[in-house]
């Protein structure tokens, strides 16, 4: 079945650890983002890549880091420096980010910090 | 920056009742979408309505646009019990990167 994959689903880490979140998708889109959600918050941006090779900072990038290597794969990697990084990240993808802009979602990584 | 905003914020309502939502932004947009999230899990993509249209239907659903007032309204007719989510719009704004941005939702409890 095409669709995107996250994982792990739940995550702990312990305050000063990187962790690294994965995202890989089959259904050939060339567009990846990030998303955090916090309750009451909705869904802020984090990263975004339209092309492989090639990301761009969202509206709360500072502490998390991407790569774009394969088509198919968008890591998200929460840093150390990120200070509140317990949250519930999504990843989504679309065929382009073009005019269509319906995304596709996994179902999440729950990351709680210890 | 968030664009689209909800409202209500909790909706709770009957069985068989009609649940409606809004929506608000302060852009000009090229399209809206509404998702829904069940407690936990993804977003599923429900529908979208280009900044040219004014009324969409899909099953029980009918979203509409007015792009003067900068809002939107998704209407869930003769809600069932499995209608229990999140609801979120998004706006693409126009002239920009299409990245679409989401509100903070509306939490629609249907109490069967």
């Amino acid at each position: 079945d095409g669709g995107i994959t996250q994982s792990p689903k739940y995550l702990f880490r312990k305050e000063g650890q990187n962790v690294t979140l994965s995202c890989e998708q089959n259904l050939n889109h060339d567009a990846m983002y990030w998303y955090r959600q916090d309750p009451g918050q909705g869904l802020r941006l984090i990263y975004y890549s339209q092309i492989v090779n090639d990301f761009q900072k969202g509206d709360i990038a500072e502490g998390y880091s991407v790569s774009r290597e394969k088509k198919e794969s968008f890591p998200l990697t929460v840093t150390s420096a990120q200070k509140n990084p317990t949250a519930f990240y999504l990843c989504a993808s679309s065929i382009t980010s073009g005019r269509t802009g319906e995304l596709f979602f996994g179902e999440g990584s729950r990351l709680t910090v210890l | 920056s968030q664009q689209g905003e909800e409202d209500p914020q909790a909706l709770s309502i009957q069985e068989g009742e009609n649940a409606t939502m809004n929506c608000s932004y302060k852009t000009s947009i090229n399209n809206l979408q509404w998702y829904r999230q069940n407690s936990g899990r993804g977003l599923v993509h429900l529908i979208l309505i280009r900044s040219n249209e004014r009324e969409k239907h899909s099953g029980r659903l009918r979203v509409t646009l007015d792009t003067s007032k900068k809002s939107s309204s998704l209407l869930i007719t003769a809600s069932r019990a499995a209608d229990t989510a999140s609801y979120f719009c998004a706006t693409a704004a126009s002239g920009g990167s299409y990245i679409p941005t989401f509100g903070r939702g509306t939490s629609l409890i249907v109490h069967p």
